[in-house]
């Protein structure tokens, strides 16, 4: 298995472009999350699902979309990018609301 | 107040010795509790998993809950420099406390090197 994958590594952006954070799971996890991770912040909450086609909204939703049309894929979309949404950011899934969460290995976005 | 607090160090100590990581919550409803380990540039990776009260052991590692202090602590034997990463702690609710689902509640992490 691979595990939770992130698709780019790293990408800068201009303030108002557009941009879709990829991640997928091959392991039939029900639960999938995206959270940034800022420098004494710790790991905010942006938007999570249950299952295809339920999603909902986290700490930190402001500024991005989720969609979920299948079990595997959990992409994020950045509508118009702002220097405030410079981060890492992690996609996460689970099996059960009650299980532990695996991470990938991150997205860092520079947004100029 | 945030509902977890987690000292964001740095943590420094020799090649070793004991370590101690702790996290203070407020939510009462808390019932499972986890260490994440965190490498330089990658993502969080489990360490420890504990439901409740109690104390759980994995090798050199030994995770504890008081709930009655709303106290969670992460001990590390015998330390290395392989430890060396920033820990974070999480915890959720569960789905019977009408949580929001698969939602994990974390600290700021805590940055620890252990050197030689």
């Amino acid at each position: 298995n691979a595990g939770v994958t992130q698709t780019p590594k790293f990408q800068v952006l201009k303030t108002g472009q557009s941009m879709t954070l990829q991640c997928a799971q091959d392991m039939n996890h029900e639960y999938m999350s995206w959270y940034r991770q800022d420098p004494g912040m710790g790991l905010r909450l942006i938007h999570y699902s249950v299952g295809a086609g339920i999603t909902d909204q986290g700490e930190v939703p402001n500024g991005y979309n989720v969609s979920r049309s299948t079990t595997e894929d959990f992409p994020l979309r950045l509508l118009s990018a702002a220097p405030s949404q410079t981060s890492v950011y992690f996609c996460a899934s689970s099996y059960g609301s009650q299980e532990t969460q695996y991470f990938g290995p991150g997205t860092r976005l520079l947004v100029l | 107040q945030k509902e977890v607090e987690q000292d964001p160090g740095p943590l420094s100590v020799p090649e070793g010795a004991i370590v101690s990581l702790n996290c203070t919550y407020s939510n009462s409803a808390f019932q499972y509790f986890m260490w994440y380990r965190q490498y330089s540039r990658k993502g969080p990776e489990l360490l420890m998993y504990t439901y409740s009260s109690g104390n759980k052991e994995d090798g050199r590692f030994t995770a504890q809950v008081d709930k009655s202090s709303k106290y969670i602590s992460l001990f590390i034997r015998d330390s290395q420099p392989s430890d060396s990463a920033t820990y974070l702690c999480a915890m959720s609710p569960g789905a019977d406390r009408g949580s929001t689902l698969g939602r994990l509640y974390f600290g700021r992490g805590t940055q620890l090197t252990v050197w030689p």
